[in-house]
């Protein structure tokens, strides 16, 4: 089976603009969460989103968004870059939402913003 | 709010040695989910060892071991037989209950370095 994907890999933006991530989940897998990772903060939480509905959202602020399509893979979008979003992005998929599950990490999307 | 705490940023370990990582957490729950993580240099997150906190017995994985004090809301993860593929940022994370909100709470990492 094909891991978890993410599309692209890296991306260098300016800050005011805005970008799209993509992740494609483990086939069959219907729950994506997408988590920031930095030097500073660690890890965080942005959201999960289940059978296109987003379930949980993290303390981050309306520039962050989501959807997940009917195939489950899912996009997230940061308007307004702020150098602070600079950061490795990363998308997890599991089988569905029980908690005990684990949860299978793509490679991430380095976002840079100048 | 759930909290995770790992203490040491670093630690290093003579390949074939044993090496134990610390982790602390914070909840009022009961009933959760506790996972270490490990992140290789190439970044993919891949999970070392889960455990269920109503389960007493301590979680084992060929040569990773946790000891899980409730009580003390600790968890250490024990790597046996150190080898050099196991250099990585080791993570520890705390889950709410089964078919609650699905975030992972992570700790801030410890990088473990193994010395040949």
């Amino acid at each position: 089976k094909a891991g978890v994907t993410q599309t692209p890999r890296y991306l260098i933006k300016t800050r005011g603009q805005q970008v799209t991530l993509s992740c494609s989940p483990i086939s069959g897998h219907r729950s994506v969460s997408w988590y920031q990772q930095t030097p500073g903060q660690g890890l965080q939480f942005l959201f999960e989103y289940f059978s296109e509905t987003q379930r949980n959202k993290g303390n981050f602020p309306g520039r962050f968004s989501g959807r997940q399509f009917s195939n489950s893979r899912s996009e997230m979008n940061v308007s307004t870059l702020e150098l602070g979003d600079s950061a490795l992005y990363l998308c997890a998929s599991s089988p569905d939402r029980d908690s005990y599950n684990e949860q299978f990490f793509g490679p991430g999307t380095r976002l840079t913003v100048l | 709010a759930q909290t995770v705490t790992q203490s040491q940023p670093e630690m290093s370990v003579q390949e074939a040695e044993t090496v134990t990582l610390s982790c602390t957490y914070d909840t009022s729950e009961s009933d959760y989910y506790l996972f270490w993580y490990k992140q290789p240099p190439s970044r993919q997150m891949i999970l070392v060892i889960r455990q269920e906190a109503y389960k007493q017995q301590n979680a084992t994985e060929n040569r990773f071991s946790v000891n899980f004090q409730k009580a003390a809301k600790s968890f250490s993860l024990k790597i046996s037989d150190s080898q050099l593929g196991d250099a990585a940022m080791y993570f520890c994370a705390y889950r709410t209950p089964r078919w609650g909100a699905q975030k992972l709470v992570f700790g801030q990492g410890t990088r473990l370095t193994i010395n040949p």
